[in-house]
């Protein structure tokens, strides 16, 4: 099994919808990530979590919100999804001084 | 703030040339940087990274990046790029205590020749 899992690996749905992406690891890490990457543009925070009590937002966090409900598990959710927000969304965890652990991405279309 | 630069959108090598892609980064202080890869349909995998000391790092795959202050730069080499290579190559600077915030350059294409 993978170290960082994400579901859906891909979704399609229609503006106005709400959707939620998931994200559980095995790592033992206590921070967890979601980014959004987009051609070009390199990938953008949009919250991040340092423990389960711990949410922060990152630079891009309108239209989005996220939930932590143990420390293995970290969903994203957007709450009425707009055709700007198609992208990869990753997951992804860390230790406080290492490098990051991402999931394999889920690829959003919104129609 | 910190950014990361990364000049070249793409590259082309011929296999078992060797290889250098460049990244540039702004910040005030020494940071931590990263290097990461990401092959198609996948999500990205940590090369190497260097937080102090010795400033040529080795990393996985057969990769070394280089820290030079002076010019602000974590370039990537490999002296024989291998067809398995091909992907697309992230810079990543972070700036430690508190929150680790990480910034990501914009990514550099590799496509290797036959």
């Amino acid at each position: 099994d993978a170290d960082v899992t994400q579901t859906p690996r891909n979704r399609i749905t229609k503006t106005g919808k709400r959707i939620m992406l998931e994200c559980s690891q095995t790592k033992g890490h206590d921070r967890m990530y979601w980014y959004r990457q987009d051609p070009g543009l390199g990938l953008q925070l949009i919250y991040y979590s340092f423990d389960v009590k711990d949410i922060n937002k990152g630079e891009i966090s309108d239209g989005y919100s996220v939930s932590r409900q143990a420390q293995a598990k970290f969903s994203l959710s957007l709450e009425s999804a707009i055709p700007n927000q198609t992208a990869l969304y990753f997951c992804a965890t860390s230790q406080a001084e290492g490098g990051y652990t991402f999931g394999s991405g889920t690829r959003l279309t919104v129609v | 703030a910190q950014s990361v630069t990364q000049p070249d959108i793409h590259i082309t090598v011929s296999e078992g040339a060797s290889l250098e892609l460049r990244c540039n980064y702004s910040y005030g202080a020494t940071p931590y940087l990263f290097w990461y890869v990401q092959s198609p349909g996948q999500g990205l995998q940590l090369l190497l990274k260097y937080f102090s000391g010795d400033t040529l790092v080795q990393g996985i795959k057969g990769f070394e990046a280089e820290f030079k202050r002076s010019q602000s730069s974590f370039n990537l080499r490999k002296p024989s790029v291998h067809w398995s290579d091909a992907a697309e190559y992230f810079c990543a600077v972070s700036v430690l205590g508190g929150y680790q915030k990480v910034t990501f350059g914009t990514g550099t294409k590799l496509q290797v020749i036959p």
